[in-house]
């Protein structure tokens, strides 16, 4: 079985300061690790995902994550926030097996504030 | 493309009535998922559907959520008869291939039971 936890359930910052929102896994198996994003009101919209390969991942909106497989952990970093960045921000794995389910964190509320 | 289309988007009911969740998932996916985020916790798995047969309903609650995917395109859930604790946002995925395209989320059914 796959678990995620998201350290950090809140985290405010200020406009166009960098932020850091942490994520590590638990699994007995490889898996792939993904993030998502939900604005107010809206669905859940994949940011980045890892696979394989370079451990930095780069994705939409200027957000990067770093798989780092000694420390379990996929945390999300933006070198400069933007108000519109507010929003909430789930950590999720799956199993690399075609179809497989994603299990997710408890989610991260990103508040950027003026 | 059309994304993955939930509705209704929210609802409203009284204990012990019956409430369907639809979602209509990507066309051509064969793929397609149901979660539930309760009360701020994370998002957890349901079911599973490949195509028109249930792969996995592991996440499934019990016996009052019945859910359907009738000729392997779109996909209902149904609760019978609704509990207070049911209470959250339904969400529906779809996918064909998690490695390359990843999934794609449905905006959410938010059930509110009273």
């Amino acid at each position: 079985a796959q678990s995620v936890t998201q350290l950090d359930s809140q985290v405010p910052v200020f406009e166009e300061a960098p932020v850091e929102l942490r994520c590590n896994y638990s699994s007995s198996v490889s898996v792939y690790l993904f993030w998502y994003v939900q604005y107010p009101n809206q669905g859940l919209q994949l940011l980045l995902k890892y696979l394989s390969g370079s451990t930095l991942v780069k994705g939409i909106n200027g957000f990067e994550a770093e798989f780092n497989k000694s420390q379990t952990s996929f945390h999300l970093r933006k070198p400069s926030v933007h108000i519109s960045d507010t929003a909430e921000y789930f950590c999720a794995v799956s199993r690399e097996t075609s179809g497989s389910r994603l299990t997710f964190g408890e989610g991260t509320q990103l508040t950027v504030n003026p | 493309e059309a994304g993955v289309t939930q509705f209704p988007s929210h609802s409203v009911i009284e204990k012990g009535q019956t409430v369907t969740l639809r979602c209509d998932p990507i066309s051509g996916h064969d793929n397609l998922y149901w979660y539930r985020r309760v009360m701020g916790k994370e998002i957890k798995f349901l079911l599973h559907f490949v195509k028109e047969s249930k792969q996995d309903e592991s996440g499934m609650p019990n016996n009052r959520f019945l859910a359907e995917r009738t000729g392997g395109t779109y996909s209902t859930l149904k609760v019978q008869p609704a509990e207070l604790e049911d209470s959250g946002v339904y969400f529906c995925a779809s996918s064909q291939d998690q490695v390359v395209h990843g999934y794609t989320f449905g905006s959410g059914t938010r059930l509110t039971v009273v």
